[in-house]
């Protein structure tokens, strides 16, 4: 059983479309993290939630950690091509290691 | 650039043979961790490494091995290679263990023929 649930698992859209893609799990974590990766590189680190509720805001994306703290969403505003990637949530496990979801694959397509 | 570097960023090798990838952390990072990234299975967590000794370890393999040096490099040991274990494989640092973000190098491509 996968500990974090992504949603959807590829996602194609226009530019200038807005989008959401969702990590949910049953457990309740301390905080949450959102990473983006290009083809060919690493995961970069686009933002880490703390608190239940909390929004936060990097440009056109929009970054929310449920109530509960069990789930997030990303939210998209008026896509560009430069977007296109692979969003990945991940939360600390165990001894501070990393446990990821299977990640959204996005294509925007200009 | 991350600042975290991974060597080489390609390896073509065969069956049985026997590999091993190196990592540089970020300056000042005293924690080091490797992941695999597969199609199937997404990126997991392999081990981990804090100041020159194992902390942590995942979904390691018996025949896959790892390292943290006194100059805080880290080496990944692959041997017996299999088909299955081509994949993407990760480097990441960070200053101490953390609820916070670690920096990811940008991979080394196994591929086993």
């Amino acid at each position: 059983t996968q500990l974090l649930e992504q949603s959807p698992q590829f996602l194609s859209i226009q530019e200038g479309e807005n989008l959401t893609v969702y990590c949910n799990s049953s457990s309740v974590f301390s905080s949450l993290q959102w990473y983006r990766q290009e083809p060919g590189e690493g995961p970069v680190l686009l933002v880490t939630v703390v608190t239940g509720g909390e929004v936060k805001k990097l440009k056109r994306l929009t970054f929310q950690f449920g109530d509960a703290r069990k789930d997030s969403s990303l939210h998209i505003t008026a896509a560009q091509p430069g977007d296109t990637g692979l969003y990945l949530c991940a939360v600390i496990t165990g001894s501070y290691q990393l446990t990821f979801g299977k990640g959204t694959k996005l294509s925007v397509i200009p | 650039d991350s600042g975290v570097t991974q060597t080489p960023k390609h390896l073509i090798t065969a069956t049985g043979q026997r590999v091993t990838l190196r990592c540089s952390p970020r300056s000042g990072d005293l924690s080091v961790y490797w992941y695999q990234q597969s199609l199937d299975q997404g990126l997991q967590f392999l081990i981990q490494y804090y100041n020159g000794e194992e902390r942590a370890k995942g979904n390691i393999l018996e025949r896959f091995s790892a390292q943290q040096f006194p100059d805080l490099h880290s080496e990944l040991n692959l041997s017996s290679l299999e088909l299955g274990d081509s994949a993407l494989y990760f480097c990441a640092s960070s200053v101490v263990p953390s609820n916070y973000g670690y920096t990811f190098g940008s991979g080394t491509r196994l591929t086993v023929v």
